[in-house]
């Protein structure tokens, strides 16, 4: 597809269950951002992929969450005994480049019961 | 790190109208983006602008980097142009680290 892809769009899990949560960028497109946005809130980095470098993983907020990308490919985002507080939207975006124009994903909604 | 301020935080607005958003930023960027989030929470990239002005259709935006500020112009209001208006600068020590405002949340009235 010509956009950033993420899959699933809804996940229902229960506390303390993992979940894995998928991103394929734009085709070509370098750089690979995650963001997660709680109800009604701003957006909140969690993490970013350039092409072969260490990713900037500043923005994830435990031990419980984890990233990885294949290549320039697909990324996927993993989060561990999932809490409650963990409810919320996340959101890849992929650009041509490190700071290029971010396009985004439709978002993962995901839901701790 | 950076501040971003986004104001007014709400807006309501007649169809027809035009508008001014406002965002403030605290240090030197050179990397500044204008989003829209519509209703169903989808992020549509609108401007990508650093300096300068840039026109898009009834959207156009402005940003004096020397200043730290940004303004994105909507003219002639739709009812579709709803949704939150956010933006992001790049914090100056990361290449990826944009840092968003916490957005302005326009209403636009039939």
């Amino acid at each position: 597809g010509a956009g950033v892809s993420q899959s699933p769009s809804n996940k229902v899990t229960e506390k303390g269950k993992d979940v894995e949560l998928r991103c394929d960028p734009i085709s070509g497109h370098t750089a690979l951002y995650w963001y997660r946005q709680r109800l009604g809130q701003g957006l909140e980095f969690l993490i970013y992929f350039q092409g072969n470098s260490a990713p900037d993983k500043s923005g994830l907020p435990s031990d419980r969450f984890s990233a990885e990308r294949t290549g320039e490919s697909v990324s996927t985002l993993t989060i561990q005994r999932t809490q409650q507080e963990d409810s919320a939207v996340y959101l890849c975006a992929s650009s041509l480049k490190g700071g290029g124009a971010l396009h985004f994903g439709n978002g993962t909604r995901l839901t701790v019961t | 790190g950076i501040q971003v301020e986004q104001s007014p935080p709400d807006l309501i607005l007649q169809e027809g109208a035009n508008s001014t958003l406002r965002c403030n930023f605290s240090d030197s960027v050179n990397n500044l983006q204008w989003f829209h989030q519509n209703p169903w929470g989808q992020l549509i990239n609108l401007f990508y602008i650093p300096s300068g002005t840039k026109q898009n259709g009834r959207l156009s935006a402005t940003t004096v980097a020397t200043e730290r500020y940004s303004l994105l112009y909507i003219s002639s209001s739709q009812t579709t142009d709803s949704g939150v208006y956010f933006c992001a600068v790049l914090d100056g020590g990361s290449q990826g680290n944009l840092i968003f405002g916490k957005g302005t949340k326009l209403s636009v009235k039939p």
